[in-house]
């Protein structure tokens, strides 16, 4: 079973929709945990980090369960420059490794 | 602001040639590592390093060697290129653990 599990999707959805993604997380010792985003052809980059609080960034909302091991990503008012791949990721105390899910994909049509 | 900076961005290798794809960093981030990002499987890591002189192993590390001779550079070395290496490699850093990593723009390998 691996680590850090995403739904690969694609979720496809129209202008204006709002959609979220789950990843959930097999190990209990984990510490931090991030959103990247990917765009096609292109390096991940940081869209947000994930606190215990949940937070957001605009129409970006970002939440952590830890008793149920999954955090989530919520995208409101869906534009298309939203199409991209997101990947959930999961650092574990003391480990040096960032575990990285498969990714989601989002399309977003007019 | 250079951030991570790989080279080449594209290479094509004959079976058995042997490559080092440049991984350079002016962040003084601690922490490096690889990655292969091949379709449906995700961001793999390959090796990592902890700091200049320090390198472990990751999760597919067979065909590959790195080193850490200073803070800032972080080669991985094909020994000797076979078709399943055939990838997109990404080289990051992050200053210590459980922080953010910054990717480099990416090398497309593919080996013939």
């Amino acid at each position: 079973r691996k680590e850090v599990e995403q739904d690969p999707g694609p979720f496809n959805v129209p202008e204006g929709a709002t959609v979220a993604f789950n990843c959930t997380y097999s190990n209990s010792a984990s510490q931090s945990f991030f959103w990247y985003r990917q765009d096609c052809r292109k390096e991940p980059k940081l869209l947000m980090s994930v606190y215990s609080s949940g937070n957001e960034d605009g129409r970006f909302t970002a939440q952590l369960n830890r008793a149920s091991q999954y955090i989530s990503l919520l995208i409101r008012d869906s534009k298309l420059s939203d199409s991209a791949t997101y990947l959930c990721v999961v650092n574990m105390w003391g480990s040096y490794i960032p575990t990285f899910g498969r990714g989601t994909s989002l399309i977003v049509h007019p | 602001n250079a951030g991570v900076t790989q080279t080449p961005k594209f290479q094509v290798l004959k079976t058995g040639q042997s490559m080092t794809l440049q991984c350079a960093q002016d962040m003084n981030h601690e922490y490096m590592s690889w990655y292969r990002q091949d379709p449906g499987m995700g961001l793999r890591l390959i090796h990592y390093s902890v700091g200049a002189g320090i390198t472990d192993q990751g999760e597919v590390p067979n065909g590959y060697n790195v080193s850490r001779s200073t803070t800032e550079d972080f080669p991985l070395r094909l020994l000797s290129a076979a078709p399943s290496q055939t990838s997109v490699y990404f080289c990051a850093s992050s200053p210590r653990t459980a922080d953010e990593a910054f990717f480099g723009q990416g090398t497309r390998l593919t080996v013939v």
